[in-house]
């Protein structure tokens, strides 16, 4: 496994502001990925972090609203962009292990707050 | 469209017991199963897979039997301790679909009472 890290942990933003949260993995990963959980909700697949070329967004999810970096195979940010209280969920980063493409492990989430 | 459903939002246990956590799914492609464990305030932690290859994968107290058929799966622990108490996730996944592309239940939340 992959032992993965996300910052912020926790944040409550104000209406109408963006927030970018960091992933980072100890090792080169082949693919990552970045989950929401609304509240009672199942994970939600937002978008696949390619290296070095755009996100590829699942429906319903757009690169205005949710902009992706991953500029490193160890390293992903998401950006929530002008944010409303509809937004308030866990957002989680993953990674694929190596050869193991189908076994996700996942890191601690960061909870959003939007006021 | 909810293509992994787990119907039953909590499950309650004594301690030593078995707890037996079920998984239904709609997608005949899905030919990859896993479940997740999650504590509060952290992520989800793999537990345990199944390819469709096989109807059954044990590693230690964790049993996951899939029936194809039935489109169902479950999740048995044996004996259930205390700190089993967490939210249990169902995914699956198709290999010939974009690669680790997962679909999610929306977890059931195990508690093991002493």
């Amino acid at each position: 496994s992959a032992v993965i890290s996300q910052k912020p942990s926790r944040d409550i933003c104000q209406r109408g502001t963006s927030l970018t949260i960091q992933c980072q993995v100890d090792s080169q990963v082949t693919m990552m990925f970045w989950y929401r959980q609304q509240p009672g909700q199942s994970l939600t697949l937002i978008a696949t972090a390619n290296q070095g070329s755009e996100a590829t967004y699942e429906s319903g999810f757009v690169i205005d609203k949710f902009p992706i970096s991953r500029p490193n195979l160890t390293f992903s940010t998401l950006t929530v962009s002008n944010m409303s209280p509809e937004d308030s969920s866990i957002y989680l980063c993953s990674v694929a292990g190596v050869g193991l493409v189908n076994e996700q492990f996942f890191g601690p989430g960061t909870r959003l707050t939007v006021l | 469209d909810q293509q992994v459903k787990q119907n039953s939002p909590s499950l309650s246990v004594q301690e030593g017991r078995i707890s037996i956590l079920n998984c239904d799914y709609t997608n005949s492609m899905f030919d990859y199963f896993l479940w997740y464990k999650k504590y509060p305030a952290e992520g989800p932690t793999f537990l345990i897979s199944i390819s469709s290859i096989k109807d059954k994968n044990e590693d230690g107290r964790f049993t996951v039997f899939l029936n194809k058929s039935a489109k169902h799966l479950s999740l048995h622990i044996v004996p259930s301790q205390p700190g089993d108490s967490a939210v249990y996730f169902c995914a699956a996944s198709s290999r010939g679909s974009t690669l680790g592309r997962l679909y999610f239940g929306r977890g059931t939340q195990l508690t093991v009472w002493p």
